[in-house]
Order: structure tokens, then sequence, then C-alpha cells
């Protein structure tokens, strides 16, 4: 079955350090999305891509970076973790088309400490 | 500025009872609403999906209603079940950037036996 799967479930870093969670989805969809998830709000888009070799931000895109080199993975990338980056991180993809639905993965957990 | 907003922010109900979560937007132009369920330490899954044109949706013993006049929609739970405790999330699409989804920040309802 087509899943999309993100890794690792959890992680703790140090600040200042490059971290890069990984999303592979097996759904052959084009769109594939970056958020984050804290108390108290919604998910916040981070940043999202229409498909190979295209990437844009979202709403929260500082000090997160993302590159689409196949159709399968977008990892996302804490150039130097902040406090700030503790959150829950959810990776989803979509085929194209207003009202097509979106996949989620189980998200990663990540703590900076 | 578009939000979503969702009450009760939580909610606690017997098993077997009904209940209905309320959604609010202001996001305009509007493209589609919808709901997700997210269990604990899972990704949402997609309850229903519903344009403007639409004014119900059901899934199984969730209905999900929308009157785009007063920017509202409501999820209702028919005879809840233990398995029904999870974070419910309305979800709403702007027209012009049908991938841009804008999220509530969610009704953590909770089924007691």
């Amino acid at each position: 079955d087509a899943e999309i799967t993100q890794s690792p479930r959890h992680k703790i870093t140090e600040t200042g350090r490059q971290v890069t969670l990984a999303c592979h989805q097996t759904w052959n969809h084009n769109n594939m999305f970056w958020y984050r998830q804290d108390l108290g709000h919604g998910l916040r888009l981070i940043h999202y891509s229409y498909g190979v070799q295209d990437t844009n931000k979202g709403e929260v895109s500082d000090g997160y970076s993302v590159s689409r080199s196949n159709t399968e993975d977008l990892p996302l990338t804490l150039e130097s973790a902040a406090s700030s980056q503790t959150s829950v991180y959810f990776c989803a993809s979509s085929e194209t088309g207003s009202k097509k639905g979106y996949t989620f993965g189980s998200g990663t957990r990540l703590t900076v400490v | 500025k578009n939000q979503v907003e969702q009450s009760p922010q939580s909610l606690i109900i017997l098993e077997g009872k009904n209940c209905t979560l309320q959604c609010n937007y202001t996001v305009s132009p509007f493209s589609n609403l919808r709901w997700y369920k997210q269990d604990t330490g899972r990704g949402p899954v997609s309850l229903t999906i519903m344009t403007f044109s639409e004014n119900t949706k059901s899934n199984g013993r969730y209905t999900a209603t929308l009157d785009a006049d007063t920017k509202q929609s409501s999820l209702h739970i028919t005879a809840s079940q233990l398995s029904d405790s999870a974070s419910y999330i309305c979800v709403v699409s702007e027209m012009d950037s049908s991938y841009k989804l804008i999220f509530g920040s969610g009704t953590r309802l909770l089924v007691r036996p």
C-alpha cells in the first residue's frame, strides 16, 4: 500500500546544530508540504513543493529549508536549531487539484535543548 | 487576516451520546472546508471535504454541515464511541491558492465509558 513516512519519530538536538527531518511518500503525489504543530496553534505551513526542483516558502519558513530532487522525498533542514523550533513536524502530500485530500505522515517530535 | 476559529476547545461526553463541534472562518475567497481527525501522536486524517456549494457531507457517524453565507461549519458525531476520542480540526482552503490550507486549533474530544 502507498504511504507517507517520516523519520525519525523523535529527535533531541542541541541549539545551533543542523538537523534534517526526512519525509518519503509512495503515493506519487506531486505536491508535498511541511507543517509544524504547536500547542494553541493550528498547523502552520513551513515550506511546500509542487514538483521536482520546485520549492516555496510558507508562513513560518525562517530558519528552515527544503529541497526536492525527486518525487518521493522532501527533507526539511533546520540550518541552526533554536529552542523556538521545538515542535511536532508533519509532512503531507496531495495530488494536484483544489479538492484533493492531503495525506499526512505520523509526525516527528523535535526537541531543541 | 484569514482565520479559522473552533469551539469548544475541549469537550467530554459519555459513550453513546451525540455531540456537535463548531467552526467559524473569515477566509475569503473560499474554496473548500475540510474536517480532520487527529489521534494522539498521529497525523491528521481527512473526514470530509466540502465546497461552497455543498451544505452537508457525511462519513459514517460523522456529518459536516456548511453555511457559506455565515461562514460557519459544524461537525456532528452520532452515537459516540471511545475511539472517537481525538482532536478534530477544521481546515479552510483559500480560493486563490488551493494548496494553502488554514488550520483551526482543533477541538479535543474525550469520550468516556
